[in-house]
């Protein structure tokens, strides 16, 4: 079994509608979740951390947290072309290295 | 503040071959990760340096594979003598701290990465 399983798509969505991309990971005692965007051939970019049950917001952008579930979410509204890109589910180990597991990640499409 | 850079950005070898690859983290975060991504496979972590110091090599595919980091600053992994299956793009990252407490925070900026293939 995957440390953090993503759906690979491709997702598709037209250009302001709301993009859900979900993530699940397998240890219990992980901490800490991030999403990453990554456009193609280049750096995987920090675009949200969240560490608590619940939701964040920022901006466009909404990760949701069920730590019960062992599930994250990001949500991203109005979407534009500029979204289009890979996006990377992180997650700390239960260790306190902070070793980050990632999924192998969703690509986004959004048509205009 | 500049980011994490990565050099070189792209290296082809043939097996046999030594390569250098080094990272330049962002001033100040004494934590540095390497990870790798080979093909169709998701980003997996190498090892975690804590200033000059290995605190998790756990990741180190074999002993073809020697990171340092001298100083505490920039790190370089060597990889002597590579083989077909080292191919694929190395990351780096840093952080400033491994947990999250006040002021400070484990996020993790990643570098452009290097691209390497191995013939």
């Amino acid at each position: 079994q995957k440390e953090v399983e993503q759906n690979s798509g491709p997702l598709s969505v037209p250009e302001g509608a709301i993009a859900s991309l979900n993530c699940t990971y397998s240890d219990r005692g992980s901490q800490s979740f991030f999403w990453y965007r990554q456009y193609s051939g280049k750096s995987p970019e920090l675009i949200m951390s969240i560490y608590s049950n619940g939701d964040k917001e920022d901006g466009r952008f909404t990760a949701q947290l069920n730590k019960a579930s062992q599930y994250v979410s990001l949500l991203i509204r109005d979407s534009q072309p500029s979204d289009s890109a890979t996006y990377l589910c992180a997650v700390t180990g239960p260790n306190t290295g902070n070793q980050f597991y990632f999924g192998t990640g969703t690509s986004l499409t959004v048509i205009p | 503040e500049a980011g994490v850079t990565q050099f070189p950005s792209h290296s082809v070898i043939e097996k046999g071959q030594t390569v250098t690859l080094r990272c330049d983290p962002i001033s100040g975060h004494d934590n540095l990760y390497w990870y790798r991504r080979v093909m169709g496979k998701e980003i997996k972590f190498l090892l975690h340096f804590v200033k000059e110091s290995k605190q998790d090599e756990s990741g180190m595919p074999n002993n073809r594979f020697l990171a340092e980091r001298t100083g505490g600053t920039y790190s370089t992994l060597k990889v002597q003598p590579a083989e077909l299956e080292d191919s694929g793009v190395y990351f780096c990252a840093s952080s400033q701290a491994t947990v999250r407490t006040s002021g400070r925070n484990n996020e993790q900026f990643f570098g452009p990465g290097t691209r390497l293939t191995v013939l």
